[in-house]
């Protein structure tokens, strides 16, 4: 079975800085996709980005931008410019090519963001 | 668009009583699920759908069933509220296998207390 990890629990990071979320990953598919969800203080999961496997190219969505490292099975995900409502749990997720198209999630990392 | 919607948004059940969980999306997405996201926790998949008359057991599907009968609905029911089951559930759907968006989208959730 897959399973993610994300070993920081909580970051914090100036507003206008960059920051750095790490995820790691244990498969043994060669084709599966990545994502990196946001969670706010309403609950709401937002899709941040998404990566395929097969993709080497880095998926970047403006301000956030991931370094896919397959090799290593590590997905951290970097926001650019940090501004305040970008303080949220953020979870990192994994999902296998076709079927069910199931996520496993990491248990998730805490972004503080100060003024 | 509504996207996924959820009701209830919060509810308290005494140990034994049952509810349904009530999910629906206007996407026509043929794809399903439920997690329960529990303290401190990334989210763990409940029961998952691939389309009308079909659904599967996820990784914590004990103490709950599903139903789906149409392409819109997907219900969550619990028979008998159990503590273990104080959790925020989250219902998401996502498009069929191969279509570019190809992603989760989450309802609300709803936050479920059992005393």
């Amino acid at each position: 079975a897959q399973t993610v990890t994300q070993s920081q629990p909580e970051m914090s990071v100036q507003e206008a800085e960059t920051v750095t979320l790490s995820c790691t990953y244990d498969t043994s598919e060669s084709d599966y996709y990545l994502f990196w969800y946001k969670q706010p203080p309403s609950r709401q999961m937002i899709l941040v980005i998404r990566q395929e496997a097969y993709k080497q190219q880095n998926a970047t969505e403006n301000r956030f931008s991931v370094n896919f490292q397959k090799a290593a099975k590590s997905f951290s995900l970097k926001i650019s410019d940090s501004q305040l409502g970008d303080a949220a749990m953020y979870f990192c997720a994994y999902r296998s090519q076709g079927g069910s198209e199931k996520l496993v999630f990491g248990k998730g990392m805490k972004l503080t963001v100060n003024p | 668009n509504a996207g996924v919607t959820q009701t209830p948004k919060f509810r308290i059940l005494k140990i034994g009583q049952s509810m349904t969980l009530q999910c629906t999306q206007d996407m026509n997405h043929n794809y399903m699920y439920w997690y329960r996201q529990d303290p401190g926790m990334g989210l763990k998949l409940i029961y998952y759908s691939v389309g009308a008359g079909i659904t599967d057991k996820g990784e914590v599907p004990n103490g709950y069933n599903v139903s789906r009968s149409t392409t819109e609905d997907f219900p969550l029911r619990l028979e008998l509220a159990a503590p273990s089951q104080t959790s925020v559930y989250f219902c998401a759907s996502s498009p069929t296998v191969g279509d570019p968006t190809d992603t989760q989208y989450f309802g609300p959730g709803t936050r479920l207390t059992v005393l």
